[in-house]
């Protein structure tokens, strides 16, 4: 179980919009930065959103996060073929003082 | 180019000990912490350690605690997790992966390299 919640998949057609949802707690997203990960079939996860909202240099600005008290979420907006992967959400934990990921939501383009 | 490559995965008995090696290049190595994630196969991703670019700080996940030890050596651009008394649940692809930051923990790993395999078998 992990300790932090995703759904484990989601599905939307093509060119539309889908949202990933990142639940936790306060010892965790409310009080520490979210990471999101992209991992596509057979690669290496790739960093997609770190400090809650903020783009890595080479992110298209379809993906968007945000963050409110101890949840969080990731946006895909005109979704294509290539969205197709696996998404983690990530965050610091307090209490556990560890690195603690969703356990993952493997996204589905119709 | 900025990169990360792993080494020192392969097939090990239960009990016995592995050095997992992680070669970084294209960016400064000792001006950003350094970790391992790990996946078993078909599940998610966990943490497994980090240090900070100076090794004055050190972390690592309750499952390997004891067990695993990271290191990094500035000098030859190369980060290390000496796993020993290995366990049939620690076989998983091993990542490298750089911080954002060069400690603390208001960081991202925004470079991972391509993993190397850990299979712990009898």
């Amino acid at each position: 179980q992990s300790v932090l919640t995703q759904p484990p998949s989601v599905s939307e057609a093509p060119r539309q919009r889908v949202t990933i949802s990142c639940s936790g707690s306060s010892s965790n997203i409310g009080n520490n930065a979210v990471n999101w990960y992209q991992q596509l079939p057979g690669k290496a996860p790739k960093l997609l959103i770190y400090y809650d909202d903020l783009l890595p240099s080479g992110v298209s600005d379809r993906f968007s996060g945000s963050k409110s008290g101890t949840s969080a979420s990731l946006a895909i907006s005109g979704l294509q073929s290539e969205d197709e992967a696996d998404y983690y959400c990530a965050a610091w934990d307090d209490s556990l003082n560890v690195w603690v990921f969703g356990g993952g939501t493997k996204l589905t383009v119709l | 180019e900025v990169q990360l490559v792993e080494s020192g995965g392969g097939l090990v008995q239960p009990g016995r000990s592995l050095r997992l090696s992680c070669a970084a290049s294209g960016f400064t190595f000792d001006d950003y912490a350094m970790h391992w994630v790990r996946q078993a196969p078909g599940k998610g991703l966990e943490w497994v350690s980090g240090i900070s670019w100076n090794s004055g700080s050190i972390g690592y996940a309750d499952s390997v605690k004891g067990r695993f030890t990271i290191s990094r050596d500035n000098a030859k651009n190369s980060l290390y997790l000496q796993m020993n008394s290995l366990r049939a649940e620690d076989t998983a692809l091993y990542y490298c992966a750089k911080g954002l930051a060069a400690a603390g923990t208001n960081d991202a790993f925004d470079i991972w390299g391509q993993g190397t395999m850990v299979t712990v078998s009898s």
